[in-house]
C-alpha cells in the first residue's frame, strides 16, 4: 500500500516555481523521502531524495516538515520540459542494508506557455 | 554510460498465453528491480535482486509469474499463462549497492496488452 498521498493534477505557468505538495504522516524514523518523475512513455527518473533536512540538487529543492509528515517538490523555473508526472515515495529499508521503493499514485503537472 | 535496456518494447499476446521479458543492466549495477506499472498507477515493485538473490518478492504473483537472473548480471522476467489484469508496462530498473545505490535507473520500459 502507498504511503503518500499526492493532489492527482497541478498546473503550472512556464518561468514559475512548481510546489508540489506530498503527505506522508506515517513515515517512519529511518524512512526517506524520494522524489522520481515520468515523462510520457518513458521510464522513471530520479530527482531527489532526503531524510530530515531540506535538500538541492540542479534539478529541484526538496522541503521537508520538521514533523516529516510532509514534503514539496519545488522546481524553481518550471519549463515545458518538466511537464510530467511526480512521484513522492517513501524508501523502506529491507534485511543485508537493502532498501525498497513505495510509490504512490502521483501528480500530473502540465506547464504551461 | 549506456543505460537499462529492456526488449521487447510492445507485446500483444492472448489470454493464457506465454510472454517473456528481458532486461539487461547497467554495466556494474548488483541490484535489479521488475515492476509492474498498470495505466494511472505508480510502479509497484514485482520483485528485487541483488546479484542473483532475490532480495524481495512480497508481490510477485508466484503462481503465474517467475524470474531469474542467473549469472548475476541481465534478468528474464516471464508470464504464464497471462491474465487480462496482466496488460501494464513492465519497467526493469537498476542500481548501484549500499549508500551509492540512492538512484535507480529505469528501461524504458515493455507494453504487454493481453487480449
Amino acid at each position: 500500500d502507498a504511503k503518500t498521498t499526492q493532489p492527482p493534477s497541478m498546473d503550472c505557468a512556464e518561468g514559475r516555481a512548481a510546489n508540489l505538495p506530498c503527505n506522508h504522516s506515517t513515515i517512519s524514523g529511518n524512512e526517506y523521502v524520494y522524489w522520481y518523475r515520468q515523462i510520457h512513455s518513458q521510464g522513471p527518473q530520479y530527482i531527489i531524495h532526503g531524510l530530515k533536512n531540506n535538500e538541492t540538487n540542479e534539478m529541484a529543492s526538496l522541503i521537508i516538515t520538521e514533523d516529516r509528515k510532509s514534503s514539496t517538490l519545488i522546481l524553481p523555473h518550471a519549463t515545458l520540459r518538466d511537464t510530467a508526472v511526480y512521484y513522492c515515495i517513501v524508501r523502506v529499508p529491507l534485511a543485508g542494508n537493502n532498501r525498497k521503493l513505495i510509490w504512490g499514485l502521483g501528480t500530473s503537472l502540465a506547464v504551461n506557455p | 554510460e549506456a543505460g537499462v535496456a529492456q526488449s521487447p518494447r510492445y507485446k500483444i499476446i492472448e489470454k493464457r498465453q506465454s510472454v517473456a521479458f528481458w532486461c539487461n543492466p547497467i554495466s556494474g549495477h548488483a541490484t535489479l528491480y521488475w515492476y509492474q506499472q498498470i495505466l494511472g498507477q505508480g510502479p509497484k515493485l514485482l520483485i528485487q535482486f541483488q546479484n542473483n538473490g532475490v532480495v524481495d518478492d512480497s508481490q510477485l504473483p508466484k503462481d503465474r509469474f517467475s524470474a531469474e537472473r542467473l549469472k548475476g548480471v541481465d534478468s528474464t522476467l516471464k508470464i504464464q499463462p497471462a491474465k487480462l489484469e496482466d496488460s501494464a508496462v513492465y519497467l526493469c530498473a537498476s542500481s548501484s549497492f549500499g549508500l551509492a545505490g540512492n538512484e535507480q535507473f529505469f528501461g524504458p520500459g515493455t507494453r504487454l496488452t493481453v487480449l
